[in-house]
């Protein structure tokens, strides 16, 4: 079945580490990529988009992501966390349909210990 | 900046009730969405709402969902008769265009509980 999987489901990490985060999605053809952030008690914010270009994309807050096609992956990356980047991170992909409709990744669990 | 609302934050409703969730787009916004979060669940896609139709829905959007722009400026969702399995949290969005790069933007939820 068409679906976009995260695999780790909730990660701790220490400050300063550095951090990635799978993402694989199913769906042929054009696809339009995202990571959504939503930090406690506050709403869904894009960190990123991919639709074209450069396979690696630079977001908000230091985070990256690079697209790999032939792996059809997704994978976000930050080079040091810190402690405010404890949250909720999903994955999301937009197949090829002509609505805009998201399709989530089961979202991963960010813990920072300080 | 433009943000997208929901009220209210939080419902609680008995099953076989009627419920609103209301929405406030982006004012420029055409595009019109629903999901939901299931407590420990992935989000998921429920409606998407273009030119006063609905122009994509989930097997999750049965009969019991309907959406409606009413005036112009809300955009809500009518559950007409609740049941358990309704709890979650319902994320409104709405979208300029369907062109990239336009993204889509998120209200802040409504956590629905239904007892």
């Amino acid at each position: 079945a068409q679906s976009v999987s995260q695999h780790n489901h909730h990660v701790i990490l220490s400050e300063a580490a550095s951090l990635e985060l799978g993402c694989n999605y199913s769906y042929g053809g054009t696809v339009n990529l995202f990571w959504y952030v939503q930090y406690p008690g506050q709403h869904l914010q894009l960190l990123l988009k991919y639709f074209s270009g450069d396979p690696l994309v630079k977001g908000i807050k230091g985070f990256e992501a690079e697209f790999i096609k032939s792996k059809f992956s997704f994978n976000l990356r930050k080079p040091s966390v810190q402690w405010s980047d404890t949250a909720e991170y999903f994955c999301a992909v937009i197949p090829s349909s002509n609505t805009g409709k998201l399709i989530f990744g089961q979202g991963t669990t960010l813990q920072v210990k300080p | 900046e433009p943000e997208v609302t929901q009220t209210p934050s939080h419902q609680v409703t008995q099953m076989g009730q009627e419920v609103i969730l209301r929405c406030v787009p982006i004012s420029n916004h055409l595009y019109f969405y629903w999901y939901r979060q299931i407590l420990g669940q992935k989000v998921e896609f429920l409606v998407s709402f273009y030119n006063n139709e609905i122009s994509e829905k989930s097997e999750i959007f049965d009969d019991q969902f309907s959406v409606e722009r009413p005036d112009g400026s809300n955009f809500t969702l009518k559950i007409r008769s609740t049941k358990l399995e309704d709890s979650a949290m319902y994320f409104c969005a709405s979208r300029k265009s369907l062109i990239p790069p336009y993204e889509q933007y998120f209200g802040p939820g409504t956590r629905l509980t239904v007892t």
